[in-house]
């Protein structure tokens, strides 16, 4: 299930469902939003991005969906891995004074029950 | 190379020390980026250099400095911190290409202010 604590969101699944994790942007002027994965020690890791004018995107055991109406992303991971664990954030692209900048949210956990 | 390199990985000084924190990569990328994360805590944004020049700088208090020798390079100098500064400070560059996000984290230098 999923639950929120002080400050990370946690999702529990249990090894070969599929995961789904959430995230609400704020801005309509991002062209790319882009899903990260960050394992503990480690910088974050570049998952699968999505441009703005596409609703969904599909790469190696991952999808993006992207609703724009509601502002709304989200990453599904199919049959998911006990690697799979990490925190994934979501971040979408802005441009502005000449170059583009990432601005991330807040991060789920996902906890994978072997 | 499709790396970004961070030195050093650990790094733990006093308040009155001064330190720099450093990042190359050899992708060709024009874009290099500063974040700073606390535990727990998306990155956010520090500064950005697009083809060698600052074009962002978050409001950040000026005991961080960057510097961008050339278009591998990037450093951080650090003078003056305060506990509360100890972070992962992250590094990343990208291709600024409108054709994509293609960002690419280094694995951080990890701060503790003493």
């Amino acid at each position: 299930g999923e639950s929120v604590g002080l400050h990370l969101p946690t999702l529990s699944v249990q090894e070969g469902d599929n995961s789904i994790i959430n995230c609400a942007y704020s801005n309509s002027a991002s062209d790319y939003f882009i899903w990260y994965k960050q394992e503990s020690g480690k910088g974050p890791q570049f998952i699968i991005d999505i441009r703005s004018n596409m609703d969904k995107r599909q790469g190696q055991r991952v999808t993006v969906l992207l609703n724009k109406t509601v502002k709304h992303l989200s990453l599904q991971i199919a049959a998911t891995q006990p690697g799979d664990s990490a925190v994934y954030f979501c971040a979408e692209r802005t441009s502005g004074a000449g170059s583009y900048q990432l601005t991330f949210g807040k991060g789920t956990k996902l906890s994978v029950i072997p | 190379d499709t790396e970004v390199t961070q030195t050093p990985k650990h790094l733990v000084m006093g308040m009155t020390n001064k330190k720099s924190l450093k990042c190359e990569q050899h992708m060709g990328h024009r874009a290099m980026y500063w974040y700073k994360q606390k535990a727990k805590k998306p990155p956010e944004l520090m500064f950005v250099y697009s083809y060698e020049k600052l074009s962002i700088n978050e409001s950040v208090p000026s005991r961080f400095s960057p510097e961008c020798p050339n278009s591998s390079l990037l450093n951080l100098h650090l003078h003056a911190l305060q506990p509360e500064d100890s972070a992962l400070y992250l590094c990343a560059s990208s291709q600024e290409s409108r054709t994509g996000a293609g960002y690419t984290f280094g694995s951080g230098t990890r701060l503790t202010v003493v």
